[in-house]
Parts: structure tokens; C-alpha cells; sequence
């Protein structure tokens, strides 16, 4: 099946830098979203894209649609202690009746 | 209280045994999934039904079946469990206006452990 690649597997980062973390397809997406998932937790949807190109922000979390529609990026700026967790990304080939498809997560640590 | 409850969070079983593990949702969501996550490989789907009449076949059903036994409840079960099915399952929803924005709601998942 379809798989979709993150990058990097896992960050160790300092209080208050940024971070930049991308997942990319062998395949095209018509949609791509983020999910962060707490330790101890289930994911939940943090952006989502539905065109590409697009650049969307939430807080201080920005993702973009890769022009190609085969990639996206996630970049937090500013990281603080609640940031910590998994980071997966998702694509959705058609609206309204296709299931997603996930990526392998990208692990974020923050060191005191 | 949680809107899509899992139970049991955490399971020890062994190999050979039948395990259950349910997903119950107050949401009042069409759809329901079933998905496993592994370290290393993300998440990945293993049944989802659209609704009560409605099962489908994720890209790992073997080993697993479900059952929609009301709009509310989906429950995953494992005929006879083997230790890869070591892992974390999530139960997860939508309905078909938030499914187009492919948002999902995922409950707090449950811990399997088969020795």
C-alpha cells in the first residue's frame, strides 16, 4: 500500500527553538493534515490542507501543501514543554470516502 | 468523559487466546475505524465501517475481525492473538461532513501485550 515517509524519526530540541519536520509520499494526496499525539494519548488534528501550495497557521504551528502534492512540512516555532509528543502526518487521496493514510511519526523531545 | 471510550486501556493475553477490545462513542459519528500503531511505523488501518450495515477491510485485516454492533460500538477482536499483534490500537471516528476535512477523533487507545 501507499506509505508515507516523516522526517525526522525523532528530534531532541532545546527549550524555545524552532522546528522543522516534512513527510513525503510516493504517491499524490488531495489532502494532507497533521496530528499530534500526547504521550499517553490519541492523536489529535492539529492543520489541515486541502490545496496545494497552501500555507496554514495555527498558533505558532505552520504547515504547508507541497506544490508536487506528494510532500508537506510542519514547523513550530518558538517550541515550549507541551510541545513534546508525536507528530504524524496524514493524506487523504479523495474527499467523502477514503480512508487516511498515515505517516511514521516524528518523536519531539525537548530538553530542559 | 471521554467522547470514544476504549476498553480495556491495557491487556496481557497469550498467544492462542481470543481477545476483545471495544470502542464505544457518544459523538454520534457514521464512521469507525480501527487502527494499530507500532514504534518506527505510524498508524495503520486495520477495519473501518461507515455505518452499522458497513464493514471494509484495512490494509491490515488479516488476523483481526470486527463487528459494528450498533452506531455507537465497533469492536475489534483477535480470533487467536499472536505476539506481533503486540501493539497500541486505537479506536477512531468521523462523520461524513468532518470526513471531508479528514478529521478524525481518536479514543486514548488500548495496550495489548501478548506473550
Amino acid at each position: 500500500g501507499q506509505q508515507l515517509n516523516q522526517s525526522p524519526q525523532s528530534m531532541f530540541i532545546q527549550e524555545g527553538e524552532d522546528v522543522s519536520m516534512n513527510c513525503t509520499s510516493s504517491s499524490i494526496f488531495n489532502t494532507w493534515l497533521w496530528y499530534k499525539q500526547d504521550p499517553g494519548e490519541g492523536p489529535v488534528l492539529l492543520i489541515a490542507l486541502y490545496k496545494a501550495g497552501e500555507l496554514t497557521s495555527n498558533g505558532r504551528l505552520t504547515a504547508q501543501f507541497g506544490i508536487t502534492r506528494k510532500d508537506s512540512f510542519l514547523n513550530i516555532s518558538a517550541s515550549i514543554p507541551s510541545d513534546v509528543g508525536i507528530y504524524f502526518c496524514a493524506g487523504q487521496l479523495d474527499f467523502g470516502n477514503e480512508k487516511l493514510t498515515f505517516g511514521t511519526g516524528t518523536r519531539l523531545t525537548i530538553i530542559p | 468523559d471521554a467522547d470514544v471510550t476504549q476498553t480495556p486501556r491495557n491487556r496481557i493475553t497469550k498467544t492462542g487466546k481470543r481477545i476483545m477490545l471495544e470502542c464505544s462513542q457518544t459523538k454520534g459519528h457514521d464512521r469507525m475505524y480501527w487502527y494499530r500503531q507500532d514504534p518506527g511505523l505510524g498508524l495503520r488501518l486495520i477495519y473501518y465501517s461507515f455505518d452499522v450495515k458497513d464493514i471494509n477491510k484495512g490494509e491490515i485485516s488479516d488476523g483481526y475481525s470486527v463487528s459494528r454492533q450498533a452506531q455507537a460500538k465497533f469492536s475489534l477482536s483477535l480470533e487467536s492473538a499472536i505476539p506481533n499483534q503486540t501493539a497500541l490500537y486505537f479506536c477512531a471516528t468521523s462523520d461524513y461532513g468532518q470526513y471531508r476535512t479528514g478529521e478524525l477523533f481518536f479514543g486514548e487507545g488500548s495496550r495489548l501485550t501478548v506473550l
